[in-house]
């Protein structure tokens, strides 16, 4: 059975860091591409970033480029999402969330997601 | 920069058809999936690559293409179907940036 386990969130204040974690089971998260979304409290889902298989292609939406890092450990099967400088705007309960495409390659929707960990900026 | 628009809110009731509508200025060029998601749950992916069901979906999913606008169509509509639903897709000159609509919100009245 496919699971993916995020952590990571918590209270944080504007302009601080944290990470998140996605640690995938049950597949190879080596064999695909992963994402991660984002919903704000009562509003709708959002793209954030995404990570080809072996790391070496990410893209981001234009409001976290610069500020958000994702990258990935394979032989952990874990992903992860860097968020510094963060903004009151970047609240939300983030998804990791799997494109369902093996082997290389991508489909560029999700069969897969986590149940999310929250972030909250504020001071 | 580059959006999908849905309509905020949608109403139908029970048995009858609800249509919801995803447009954007990518859809000829992009697949477009849609996701369920009710309240305190995870989304789930209901239609893929415009028109396909994913095993487990009920047939009366379906989703259609026409130009900048995407369709899923709820035939049948049944109490369990409220939820909000979200069309996905990814922007027109490279497909790896993904994009959701805003959501639209099912009633059955």
């Amino acid at each position: 059975e496919v699971q993916l386990v995020e952590s990571g969130g918590g209270l944080v204040q504007p302009g601080g860091s944290l990470r998140l974690s996605c640690i995938a089971s049950g597949f190879s998260l080596s064999s695909h591409w992963m994402s991660w979304v984002r919903q704000a409290p009562g509003k709708g889902l959002e793209w954030v970033a995404n990570v080809k298989q072996d790391g070496s292609e990410r893209y981001y939406m234009d409001s976290v480029k610069g500020r958000f890092t994702i990258s990935r450990d394979n032989a952990k099967n874990t992903l992860y999402l860097q968020m510094n400088r963060l903004r009151a705007e970047d609240t939300a309960l983030y998804y990791c969330a799997r494109d369902p495409c093996g082997d290389g390659c991508f489909s560029g929707y999700f069969d897969s997601w986590g149940q999310g960990t929250l972030v909250t900026v504020s001071s | 920069s580059y959006e999908l628009t849905q309509p905020p809110s949608v109403s139908v009731s029970p048995g009858q058809t609800a249509k919801i509508t995803c447009s954007g200025d990518s859809l000829p060029k992009q697949y477009a999936s849609w996701y369920q998601q009710k309240p305190g749950q995870t989304p789930i992916i209901i239609i893929y690559k415009d028109t396909e069901r994913p095993s487990g979906i009920p047939e009366r999913f379906s989703g259609s293409s026409s130009g900048t606008t995407v369709t899923l169509t709820i035939s049948g509509v049944q109490a369990e179907d409220e939820a909000d639903y979200y069309c996905q897709s990814a922007d027109s000159s490279n497909s790896f940036l993904g994009v959701f609509g805003g959501g639209t919100k099912l009633t059955v009245l």
